[in-house]
């Protein structure tokens, strides 16, 4: 199955700022990445997503970096504001035994502080 | 708009109890997940349906079972609880396998604790 590794594990940052939070990932045939968000005392939600046949993706604040070779994905959070303070998951698809991949592994999760 | 409810958001139980987790989704989704969520473990798979009546162990499925005998409803059962599944349970469902089904939406979280 897959393995997902998420770093850091706590991250601070001052308002306007930019974060980058890090995963890697095992198995090479994963081809989809996503990253929820969870503020406190709430469910995750999905941010942005993206898929192996991109490098890159953008929305507005935040972008999704890929590197296939490394197996490796990174998300980057410009101009933090307070209300980026929140938990953040990576994921990737675990495909099992029965070869339907329709699980996703997620990291441990980063807790992210945008100091004012 | 997608709408995962879970029954309770707060669950106190005694050691030895048998607990039911209740989940429903509104969105005809095929897959439904059950996950526990604890401090610097990210969110572990429990089950996984992926059809009524079918399920799949994930990665920590020992001391815990599951039922779905309706599309919509997934259940989480505790045969008999113990101190060390006190954690925060979340249930999730996506809509299918292709290429940009697997999205996952959560509900809102159960807090079990058990004394």
């Amino acid at each position: 199955g897959e393995n997902v590794e998420q770093h850091p594990s706590t991250l601070s940052v001052q308002e306007g700022d930019s974060a980058v939070i890090k995963c890697t990932y095992s198995d090479s045939a994963s081809n989809y990445f996503p990253w929820y968000k969870q503020e406190l005392g709430k469910r995750p939600q999905l941010i942005i997503d993206i898929r192996s046949n991109v490098g890159e993706k953008k929305d507005q604040r935040i972008a999704v970096t890929l590197n296939k070779t490394a197996k490796h994905f990174s998300l980057h959070i410009t101009e933090t504001q307070p209300e980026d303070s929140a938990v953040y998951f990576c994921a990737a698809p675990n495909t099992p035994s029965s070869g339907s991949a329709r699980q996703l592994t997620f990291g441990s999760g980063t807790q992210l502080t945008v100091l004012p | 708009d997608v709408k995962v409810t879970q029954s309770s958001r707060y669950l106190v139980k005694r050691t030895g109890e048998k607990v039911f987790l209740e989940c429903v989704q509104d969105m005809d989704h095929e897959n439904m997940f059950w996950y526990r969520q604890d401090p610097g473990l990210g969110l572990r798979l429990i089950y996984f349906s992926y059809d009524v009546k079918m399920k799949e162990k994930g990665d920590i499925p020992e001391g815990y079972s599951v039922s779905r005998e309706k599309k919509e409803r997934f259940s989480l059962i505790l045969e008999s609880a113990s101190t060390n599944q006190t954690s925060m349970y979340l249930c999730a469902s996506s809509p299918g396998l292709a290429e940009g089904k697997n999205i996952q939406y959560f509900g809102a979280g159960t807090r079990l604790s058990v004394l």
